[in-house]
């Protein structure tokens, strides 16, 4: 298993420009979020999926959006870029009800906006 | 709503020896479960120690080991025999009834030799 995955690892991103993050996991697990790490501080969450095709917002949802239309991927888009969302963002997973309770996390992609 | 808080930004310690990182968190909540994650500078998230909130028993792995006081909302982890490869950002996480972590705001350990 490869775990999580998440694609790029860094990017450098223009105020106004937009893209998507990938995130992949091939544990089929049910649960996927994404966080992102601002410097110095611990994780925010600001979106997660329970499922295919369900989808909802966490703590900090705002200039981003979420498709889950498979178990596997879970990209995140950002559509308008702002220097405020320079950040590193982490993927992870967890099959709910599983026994562990251990959310597996991804490598990270450190985004800069310019 | 639950919160987690680290008090300490930063620790040091010597190598072999052993140092306590604190944690606190706020619920009304019952049931959940409290974990540990390790982040050293590739960023990567390790999960260090989990502890359910409704074992008596203070969780341990190895060298690393929790002090878990649910009356008084407390976790703190204790690592052992400190090594160079303990040095890292931790942070203490809390997962109640819904499958999402809270984050606490992180404690920089550097282990010096």
């Amino acid at each position: 298993n490869a775990g999580v995955t998440q694609t790029p690892k860094f990017r450098i991103l223009k105020i106004g420009q937009s893209m998507t993050l990938q995130c992949t996991q091939d544990m089929n697990h049910n649960y996927m979020y994404w966080y992102r790490q601002d410097p110095g501080m611990g994780l925010k969450l600001i979106y997660y999926s329970v499922g295919a095709g369900i989808t909802d917002k966490g703590e900090v949802p705002n200039g981003y959006n979420v498709s889950r239309s498979t178990t596997e991927d879970f990209p995140l888009r950002l559509e308008l870029a702002a220097p405020s969302q320079t950040s590193v963002y982490f993927c992870a997973s967890i099959l709910a009800g599983g026994p562990n309770n251990e959310q597996f996390f991804g490598p990270g992609t450190r985004l800069t906006v310019l | 709503a639950q919160t987690v808080t680290q008090s300490q930004p930063e620790m040091s310690v010597q190598e072999a020896e052993t140092v306590t990182l604190s944690c606190t968190y706020d619920t009304s909540e019952s049931n959940y479960y409290l974990f540990w994650y390790k982040q050293p500078p590739s960023r990567q998230m390790i999960l260090v120690i989990r502890q359910e909130a409704y074992k008596q028993q203070n969780a341990t792995e190895n060298r690393f080991s929790v002090n878990f006081q649910k009356a008084a909302k407390s976790f703190s982890l204790k690592i052992s025999d400190s090594q160079l490869g303990d040095t890292a950002m931790y942070f203490c996480a809390f997962k109640g009834l819904t499958d999402k972590l809270i984050f606490g705001t992180g404690t920089r350990l550097q282990v010096f030799p």
